[in-house]
């Protein structure tokens, strides 16, 4: 069973720039969750993924925005790059239709915004 | 955004105590979940509760999914030092069109100095 995997590891970005995060489910799930960390906070969600559309959102402002791909791996776009969007930037992946509904990480891209 | 109440912020754990961690929130959930993160990677699944007064454990872990579906409690039984990390706490209804988590600040173990 292959986990969550995310690209890139890390990145710095310059105020203004636009930036995109890949994000690939584990093996078995359809559901993708993109979650922001700020240093020293829980993770706080976006939005979440399902049948290639969003399927909820967190309040985050329109400049975030994603795009779920039909074997189910999903990307994160974020525009006009803000210094406080510098954080770790977490997918998780589920499956959506059972009983049950558990999450899994990756290990996520932290972006610097300078 | 909305977090959930986590207590203790941290703690100092010695070899061989037992650890006591809660989790509480205004909201009622259907779903709770306890994760624990290391340094530089993401949040790895411990226990999942999806019943109110449900008991769960995992190896030396064990997890209660409070009768008022407000709150949640993880125990940790003769603590070794690779439990050192950032325990989460997260509260979600599932069953619904959005399936999001709401994560506590987290609890933080520490080797005694």
């Amino acid at each position: 069973e292959t986990g969550v995997t995310q690209s890139p590891t890390h990145l710095i970005k310059t105020r203004g720039q636009q930036v995109t995060l890949r994000c690939s489910s584990q093996s078995g799930h359809n559901t993708v969750s993109w979650y922001q960390q700020a240093l020293g906070q829980g993770p706080q969600f976006i939005f979440q993924y399902y049948r290639e559309e969003e399927n909820g959102r967190g309040n985050f402002p329109p400049r975030f925005s994603g795009l779920q791909f039909p074997n189910y791996s999903s990307e994160l776009n974020v525009n006009a790059l803000e210094l406080d969007d510098s954080a770790l930037y977490l997918c998780a992946s589920s499956w959506t239709g059972g009983r049950t509904y558990e999450q899994y990480f990756g290990p996520g891209t932290r972006l610097t915004v300078t | 955004g909305q977090q959930l109440n986590q207590s203790p912020q941290s703690m100092f754990i010695q070899e061989g105590e037992d650890v006591s961690m809660n989790c509480t929130s205004s909201s009622i959930f259907n779903t709770w979940l306890w994760y624990k993160q290391d340094p530089g990677e993401g949040p790895v699944l411990l226990i999942a509760l999806y019943k109110a007064g449900e008991l769960t454990s995992n190896g030396r872990l064990t997890a209660q999914f409070g009768i008022t579906r407000k709150d949640s409690f993880l125990n940790i039984s003769a603590s070794i030092p690779s439990d050192v990390g950032i325990y989460f706490c997260a509260g979600g209804n599932y069953g619904g069109s959005q399936g999001n988590l709401i994560f506590g600040k987290g609890t933080k173990l520490s080797v005694k100095p």
